[in-house]
C-alpha cells in the first residue's frame, strides 16, 4: 500500500523557520495537502494543492513541491504553531487518500 | 456557519456494530463529497471512507483496513452522512471525524467536525 513519509518530530526556536517534509512516490502526480492539529482539537487545513493557502491561514505558512517530496514551511515560527502536522495525498490512481505519519513540531 | 456535527460513538464489544452520523449545516451538502477520517489514541490520522455527491455518481471508496466491514452513505434530504461499522475490532478504536472533502477542485478537507469517540473493547 502507498505511504507518505514524514519526520516524527522537529523543534525550532521562535522566529526561526520550520521546514517539514513529506515524501511519496506518487507526489509528482498527485497534489499534497497539509493539516495542523493541536491537542484535543480537530485538524485544520493549512495548505492545499501543494502551495495554496486557505483564507484565514497566516502568510507564514507556505508549501512547495519538488519531485517526490513536498515541504511545509513555517516562516517566523510562533509559539502558537506548536502542533502536529500531517501531509495528505492520493495514490497514483487517485483511488484512495493517504496521510503521512505526522510531525510533532515543538517551539522551544 | 459552516458546521459538521458527528454523533453515534460509544463503547461496543468486538464483533458488534455501530452507526455514526454527521449532520451538516451552513453549506450545500448535496453538492459536496464527504470523507470519514479516524485517529487511534495517541496515533496519527487515517482516512477511512469517501463518498461523492449524487450528481457525481455517489461513488464510494474505502481504506483497505475497513473495506467489507464499513459502509459510507448519505441522506441529502436530511443533510446527514453516515458510517455504518460492522464486525468491529479493537483496532477500530479512536476518534472519528467527518470532513467535507473537496477532492475536485483539489482544495482539501476544509471543514472538520469535532469528532466522535468509538471504543471497541471486551
Amino acid at each position: 500500500s502507498y505511504e507518505l513519509t514524514q519526520p516524527p518530530s522537529m523543534s525550532v526556536s521562535p522566529g526561526q523557520t520550520a521546514r517539514i517534509t513529506c515524501s511519496g512516490d506518487a507526489l509528482p502526480k498527485q497534489y499534497a495537502y497539509w493539516y495542523q492539529q493541536k491537542p484535543g482539537q480537530a485538524p485544520v487545513l493549512v495548505i492545499y494543492k501543494d502551495t495554496e493557502r486557505p483564507s484565514g491561514i497566516p502568510e507564514r505558512f507556505s508549501g512547495s513541491s519538488s519531485g517526490t517530496t513536498v515541504t511545509l514551511t513555517i516562516s517566523g515560527v510562533q509559539a502558537e504553531d506548536e502542533a502536529d502536522y500531517y501531509c495528505q495525498s492520493a495514490d497514483s490512481r487517485a483511488t484512495y487518500w493517504v496521510f503521512g505519519g505526522g510531525t510533532k513540531l515543538t517551539v522551544l | 456557519e459552516v458546521q459538521l456535527v458527528e454523533s453515534g460513538g460509544g463503547l461496543v464489544q468486538p464483533g458488534q456494530s455501530l452507526r455514526l452520523s454527521c449532520t451538516v449545516s451552513g453549506f450545500t451538502f448535496g453538492d459536496s463529497a464527504m470523507s470519514w477520517v479516524r485517529q487511534a489514541p495517541g496515533k496519527g490520522l487515517e482516512w477511512v471512507a469517501f463518498i461523492r455527491s449524487k450528481a457525481n455518481g455517489g461513488k464510494t471508496e474505502y481504506a483497505a483496513s475497513v473495506k467489507g466491514r464499513f459502509t459510507i452513505s448519505r441522506d441529502d434530504s436530511k443533510r446527514i452522512a453516515y458510517l455504518q461499522m460492522n464486525s468491529l475490532k479493537t483496532e477500530d478504536t479512536g476518534v472519528y471525524y467527518c470532513t467535507r472533502d473537496n477532492y475536485d477542485p483539489f482544495t482539501g478537507m476544509d471543514v472538520w467536525g469535532q469528532g466522535t469517540t468509538v471504543t471497541v473493547s471486551s
